[in-house]
């Protein structure tokens, strides 16, 4: 156990409708990723944030969204759903200032598009 | 658990055998690279790193290797286990103290036993 937390773990939706998924990092992790892992392209980072604030973008759609809280948990929004956005989301906690690119990674929310 | 199902290489190797997994990265700049394994239905999870002022680094039953002249890295696991089976991903870290991680393509590690 990574020590995140994700939610929900599955959720299958239709075209053209908005999910929100949750993350919550290990406890006393202050920063927050986002990747996006399909068939085609691996894991692709999307967003990144340090402490409630953005500090990393790599390639987010802007139909997508996310914000990190107070109480550190992030919540990625994606709306105007389509098929391609079938995916499973994963979120990631670290330790700032480590260095080093040890991310805890939770198990993901597997999204299906219909 | 569920497959994700990527179109991955493969690399079958035999029970108690020595495997090489191997990485090219594109960012000179990077000042960490690291591996990672994800298990069926799971998250990746970090195995072990390696600053770039380094060209090898030990693990237990692993070992990274680092040519920056070519811009090649490799994971060494000795004594492969039915347990090593899963995706293994070579990542670069390079935003510093803000860890930017961008992961390479995986390759899947299948055991014989």
């Amino acid at each position: 156990d990574s020590g995140v937390t994700q939610t929900p773990k599955h959720l299958i939706t239709a075209t053209g409708q908005r999910v929100t998924l949750r993350c919550s990092p290990r406890s006393g992790d202050l920063s927050v990723y986002w990747y996006q892992q399909s068939l085609d392209q691996g894991l692709q980072f999307l967003i990144q944030y340090y402490n409630g604030e953005e500090r990393a973008k790599g390639n987010i759609l802007e139909r997508f969204s996310a914000q990190q809280f107070p109480d550190l948990h992030s919540e990625l929004n994606l709306s105007s759903l389509e098929l391609g956005d079938s995916a499973l989301y994963f979120c990631a906690s670290s330790v700032v200032g480590q260095g080093t690119g040890e991310l805890f990674f939770g198990e993901g929310s597997r999204l299906t598009v219909l | 658990g569920e497959s994700v199902g990527l179109h991955l290489p493969t690399l079958s190797v035999q029970e108690g055998d020595n495997s090489i997994i191997n990485c090219a990265y594109s960012n000179s700049a990077s000042d960490y690279f690291i591996w990672y394994k994800q298990e069926s239905g799971k998250g990746p999870q970090f195995i072990i790193d390696i600053r770039s002022n380094m060209d090898k680094r030990q693990g237990q039953r692993v070992t990274v290797l680092l040519n920056k002249t070519v811009k090649h890295l490799s994971l060494q696991i000795a004594a492969t286990q039915p347990g090593d089976s899963a995706v293994y991903f070579c990542a670069e870290n390079n935003e510093g103290g803000y860890q930017k991680v961008t992961f390479g393509t995986g390759t899947k590690l299948q055991v014989i036993p």
